[in-house]
């Protein structure tokens, strides 16, 4: 296959507890997106990765969220103390190099409940 | 600034054409993307227009671009059942070290048979 793999899909925890998720972008795309979504919205930019840098973060990203992408291929999310508020559905994306539309092709996502 | 708006919901009947309409602020994009989520799922890539063009068609749909009025529309011609989803309309954020997807709310399209 060839798709964007996130695991785990469904993740619940208490709050102040930590979580990572892991993204597995399409082989080959040397860019990797992570977006959040809340119900009812649209999603949201967090943080870009082009091979192992992190060349953007969005101010959503809080001192408790950190993202890696260590060998340029699959990255983790990790969110620390987590908090009610952190409930969301986290989005990653993928998108090849040189490609002028950049088009970002999404995985199916981790979906987080913090009780 | 970064905003795109879109209608909440949208109801048709099996069969009729489904306009989905959107308005974006960012002037400087160069390409707009429509997305499909169907329940509990990730966003699934339907089209993607150039800001160049005033048209795309591919198979049942029609993407409708005003650059003027920055308005971005998805006809979907024959709507079945199977296209029951939420309709997100983005841009690509022209700036910065990334081309972030900036997205609307989305669109609940209900599909009567």
């Amino acid at each position: 296959d060839t798709g964007v793999s996130q695991n785990p899909r469904h993740k619940i925890t208490k709050r102040g507890q930590n979580v990572t998720f892991r993204c597995d972008p399409i082989s080959e795309h040397n860019r990797l997106y992570w977006y959040r979504q809340t119900l009812g919205q649209g999603p949201e930019f967090l943080t870009y990765f082009q091979n192992e840098a992190q060349l953007e973060k969005s101010r959503l990203l809080s001192d408790r969220f950190s993202a890696e992408r260590p060998k340029g291929s699959f990255s983790t999310l990790e969110i620390q103390r987590t908090e009610q508020g952190d409930s969301a559905m986290y989005l990653c994306a993928s998108s090849p190099p040189e490609s002028r539309q950049e088009t970002q092709y999404f995985g199916p996502g981790t979906r987080l409940l913090v009780l | 600034g970064e905003d795109v708006e879109q209608s909440l919901f949208l109801s048709v009947r099996e069969g009729d054409s489904s306009v989905i309409n959107c308005t974006y602020t960012d002037s400087s994009s160069t390409y707009l993307y429509w997305y499909k989520q169907e329940p509990g799922a990730g966003l699934q890539l339907l089209t993607y227009i150039f800001s160049n063009m005033d048209m795309k068609q591919d198979q049942r749909l029609t993407v409708l671009l005003n650059k003027k009025d920055k308005h971005l529309s998805l006809r979907i011609a024959d709507t079945q059942t199977g296209d029951s989803a939420i309709y997100f309309c983005a841009e690509r954020f022209h700036g910065g070290a990334t081309n972030k997807l900036i997205f609307g709310t989305g669109t609940l399209l209900a599909v009567q048979p």
